[in-house]
């Protein structure tokens, strides 16, 4: 299995721009997440699908991300528009059926707003 | 209060010690509880996971649950310097919203 994959792998844009980041879960599993990783505020879920449905996107900062999972085998986060403060690495990660699996991480985006 | 408290480290073990990594989460809820390893520049890989109180143990590793003072913990016996590495905890409540959240983890470093 290929695992989880993410793209693009590094992203450079300005400010004001619109991102869109990738993910495509492991085969068969039900469940995904998305992350955000930063060195001040460390590793947080910014929203949970489970049967392509969202769960949970308390974690989502403001209106200015969204994310969407059409199908089981595929999903964006978008940011519009972009600011400094989002530059981070975004991580993808699914799991069998829930946030109570293991997880499986996809090798992360870094995302650089200039 | 956090709801999952780590102490960040650095964290130095001599090489063939014992390294011991400590967590505390905020809710009594809280169902699943999971150590997860992160090398620099790195996406992070479970090495743990733990539901009921007590001991786990998978190889080197030890994973230790007390619900009722709310810790976790990890043990690595024989430490190698593969080991070096971010050690995250992470835990998972189903109170009214199912929840997953992670610590900021524990830098450790073994020490040839």
């Amino acid at each position: 299995d290929a695992g989880v994959i993410q793209s693009p792998r590094h992203e450079v844009t300005e400010m004001g721009q619109e991102v869109t980041l990738r993910c495509k879960p492991i085969s068969g599993h039900n469940s995904l997440f998305w992350y955000r990783q930063t060195m001040m505020r460390g590793l947080e879920l910014l929203i949970y699908f489970n049967n392509n449905v969202p769960i949970d996107d308390s974690g989502m900062p403001e209106d200015r991300f969204s994310a969407k999972m059409p199908n089981a085998s595929f999903s964006t986060l978008k940011i519009q528009p972009s600011e400094p403060r989002d530059s981070a690495v975004y991580f993808c990660a699914s799991s069998l059926t829930s946030l109570y699996n293991e997880q499986f991480f996809g090798p992360g985006t870094r995302l650089t707003v200039l | 209060q956090k709801e999952v408290e780590q102490n960040s480290g650095p964290l130095s073990v001599p090489e063939g010690a014992i390294a011991s990594l400590n967590c505390t989460y905020s809710d009594r809820g809280s169902q699943s509880f999971f150590w997860y390893r992160q090398y620099s520049g790195k996406s992070p890989e479970l090495i743990m996971s733990i539901y009921s109180n007590g001991d786990k143990e998978d190889g080197r590793f030890t994973a230790q649950l007390n619900k009722a003072s709310q810790y976790v913990s990890l043990l690595i016996r024989d430490s190698q310097p593969s080991d070096s590495a971010t050690y995250l905890c992470a835990v998972a409540t189903n109170f009214g919203n199912e929840k997953l959240t992670f610590g900021t983890g524990t830098r450790l470093t073994i020490i040839p």
